[in-house]
């Protein structure tokens, strides 16, 4: 089992919609979580950071945390054709300082 | 202006031939990290340091050196390289208080190996 899965996609969704994005971990202990945005061709960017269960809103994004089940989401509201890219989501494992990607979800925001 | 720098940005060399890819960043950073992106298989970390000449294997460590002798600077170092090393790879750096914060990452190094 990876330590860190995400839906494959690619995820297609219109302009002005929700974009929802998942992320499952595998080490319950896991400490912290974070969500990067990586453009083609172009190096990851920090998006999100959460470390405590519940939601955390940043302009029209919203990371979701819910430790018990082991999952980590990501929302895009009011979705762009600028947020056309692949988001990776990564995790801290437990009693490690190793970060662990998953292989990314890309989008596509269709005018 | 707060940056990870890498060089070079791309390399294109031969079997066996001995290289070194630098990293450095300005934001006085304890960790720094090295990653191999490959399609399909996202993000892997090769080898990480949480100071100076404290370093540890990550999930790819085969094949790959590093060293850290100053804070600023963390180089990955390739012996002797083999064809399955052509990867783009990604330096990043972050604050570290008993675990690694959110990561800045250096623009890539595209290298293959002939």
């Amino acid at each position: 089992q990876k330590e860190v899965e995400q839906n494959s996609g690619p995820l297609s969704v219109p302009e002005g919609a929700i974009a929802s994005l998942n992320c499952t971990y595998s080490d319950r202990g896991s400490q912290s979580f974070f969500w990067y945005r990586q453009y083609s061709g172009k190096s990851p960017e920090l998006i999100m950071f959460i470390y405590s269960n519940g939601d955390k809103e940043d302009g029209r994004f919203t990371a979701q945390l819910n430790k018990a089940s082991q999952y980590v989401s990501l929302l895009i509201r009011d979705s762009q054709p600028s947020d056309s890219a692949t988001y990776l989501c990564a995790v801290n494992i437990r009693n490690d300082y190793k970060l662990s990607f998953g292989a990314g979800t890309t989008v596509t925001v269709r005018a | 202006e707060a940056q990870v720098t890498q060089n070079p940005r791309y390399l294109i060399t031969v079997t066996g031939k001995k290289l070194t890819v630098t990293c450095s960043q300005n934001m006085n950073h304890e960790y720094m990290s090295w990653y191999r992106q490959d399609p399909g298989l996202g993000l892997r970390q090769i080898y990480y340091s949480m100071n100076v000449e404290v370093t540890d294997k990550g999930d790819v460590p085969e094949g790959y050196k590093v060293s850290r002798k100053e804070k600023r600077n963390f180089p990955l170092i390739l012996e002797s390289p083999s064809p399955n090393q052509t990867s783009l790879y990604f330096c990043a750096s972050s604050l570290f208080q008993g675990r690694p914060y959110e990561q800045y990452f250096g623009p890539g190094t595209r290298l293959t190996v002939t």
